[in-house]
């Protein structure tokens, strides 16, 4: 089944814990982006990648890295998590070429 | 910068009804127009995708509509059922496909 896989789907933690979220999706699509997702928001940008090794800033990249060595995989991580980084993040991938997105399940992040 | 805004944030209806959810933007230099549904726990699904060049789509009981020069969107959901219920997200793709901008949703509950 196609599809895009995220993990953890619930995280809690404390500032300045680094933590990783992955995701991974088994379609062989070249783009993947990061968004978050905030009450009264809508989802925003936070990285995405055309390809493997090639990276660049959304609108909200700050307290953000990401990393693509994989095609398959585009983890997002957190240095130093702080509690305005409590959200909820979406994955999301799509071919080069086509304007369709597949979007993860979501992981919800409390950062205490 | 581009802005998208969904009204109304809440929407209660009864079973049956149809039904027209608004979504507006403020720059008209668009690729394209989506639709997605939002479950809880279940990510974002693509219900239509409308061309800066089109007017309409239509799946099924629902149909989309764009006025570009407007800044407009408009989503009907015809004989709506309580299956119908959850969030509705309004984006716009800018950025040679490397963005969408979404709107924060609105949120239906259809009764029996």
């Amino acid at each position: 089944e196609a599809q895009v896989t995220q993990n953890p789907r619930y995280l809690i933690t404390v500032t300045g814990k680094k933590l990783t979220v992955t995701c991974s999706q088994n379609m062989n699509h070249e783009y993947m982006s990061w968004y978050r997702q905030d009450p009264g928001l809508g989802l925003r940008q936070i990285y995405y990648s055309m390809n493997v090794e090639v990276t660049d800033k959304g609108d909200v990249p700050e307290g953000y890295k990401v990393s693509r060595k994989e095609k398959r995989n585009f983890p997002l991580i957190l240095e130093s998590p702080s509690p305005n980084q409590t959200s909820l993040y979406f994955c999301a991938s799509r071919q080069t070429g086509s304007e369709k997105l597949f979007f993860g399940s979501g992981t919800q992040l409390s950062v205490l | 910068k581009q802005e998208v805004t969904q009204i109304p944030a809440a929407l209660s209806v009864p079973e049956g009804e149809n039904l027209v959810l608004n979504c507006s933007f403020t720059d008209s230099a668009i690729y394209n127009l989506q639709w997605f549904r939002q479950d809880p726990g279940k990510g974002l699904t693509s219900l239509l995708l409308i061309q800066s060049s089109q007017r309409e789509q239509t799946s099924g009981r629902l149909n989309a509509s764009l006025d570009k020069s407007s800044g407009r969107s408009t989503l009907y959901i015809a004989a709506s059922q309580p299956g119908d219920s959850a969030t509705y997200l309004c984006a716009v793709m800018v950025g040679g496909y490397n963005k969408l901008i979404f709107g924060a949703g609105t949120r239906l509950a259809v009764h029996p």
